[in-house]
């Protein structure tokens, strides 16, 4: 069983178009995120929820818009999109958000190719 | 701004040579985590770092954290080709809480 899915693996869309990145983790973990993997592969956090609520929100243009229905699912939805958005994105789950500790481990998803024409 | 600064950026080398790859930062990390990206996939979690000077093996893999827990590095013995992939060290300081990455090393390994 996938511990943590996201859909769809692969997006293409033109420009302007609204675009919506699902994730569900079934780790039983409290603290989901959302990652940026630019075409360096630089790794940035974009947001993090812990139990449905927002803990994390970096500089992110507000037509990024996390929502977490419940503490399995953080999805992300995207508005206008702009060339400049084509990446890798990645959701990832862990168990509370102290120490990076051995039991505190980030899974990632194996991410969302997003391409912007 | 705190960083962690992952080299070489790029290596190539042929099946059964060594390496080392470096993660080093002017700050101090609580603790430090090794991750593979293999293409196409997610990274995955090789090991946590915590205490000064700790070494850690995973197989052919040694991991050391540096006395000052500012710097960490990876060796690889006798690589093999199924160790191809992007290696991202990321730690947390004691200020903040956030995981901070460095950009990686993208390793291939040559048959």
């Amino acid at each position: 069983d996938t511990a943590v899915s996201q859909t769809p693996k692969y997006l293409v869309t033109q420009m302007g178009n609204d675009k919506s990145i699902k994730c569900e983790q079934n780790l039983g973990h409290d603290t989901m995120y959302w990652y940026k993997q630019d075409s360096k592969k630089f790794l940035k956090i974009m947001f993090s929820y812990n139990n449905k609520e927002l803990i994390i929100n970096e500089t992110v243009p507000n037509r990024f818009s996390p929502k977490s229905p419940d503490k399995a699912h953080l999805n992300l939805h995207i508005n206008s999109l702009e060339l400049g958005d084509s990446a890798v994105y990645f959701c990832a789950s862990s168990q509370g958000t102290g120490a990076l500790l051995s039991g505190n481990t980030i899974y990632f998803g194996e991410g969302s190719w997003l391409t912007v024409v | 701004t705190q960083l962690l600064e992952q080299s070489p950026q790029f290596l190539s080398i042929q099946e059964g040579e060594n390496l080392t790859v470096y993660c080093n930062s002017s700050s101090v990390f609580s603790s430090l985590q090794w991750y593979r990206q293999e293409p196409g996939e997610g990274p995955v979690l090789l090991v946590t770092v915590v205490t000064g000077g700790e070494v850690k093996k995973l197989k052919r893999l040694t991991f050391q954290f540096g006395d000052a827990r500012k710097d960490s590095s990876l060796h690889i013995t006798a690589a093999q080709t199924g160790d191809t992939g992007l290696y991202l060290c990321a730690g947390r300081t004691d200020s903040n809480y956030q995981l901070i990455w460095g950009a990686g090393t993208k390793l291939i390994i040559k048959p």
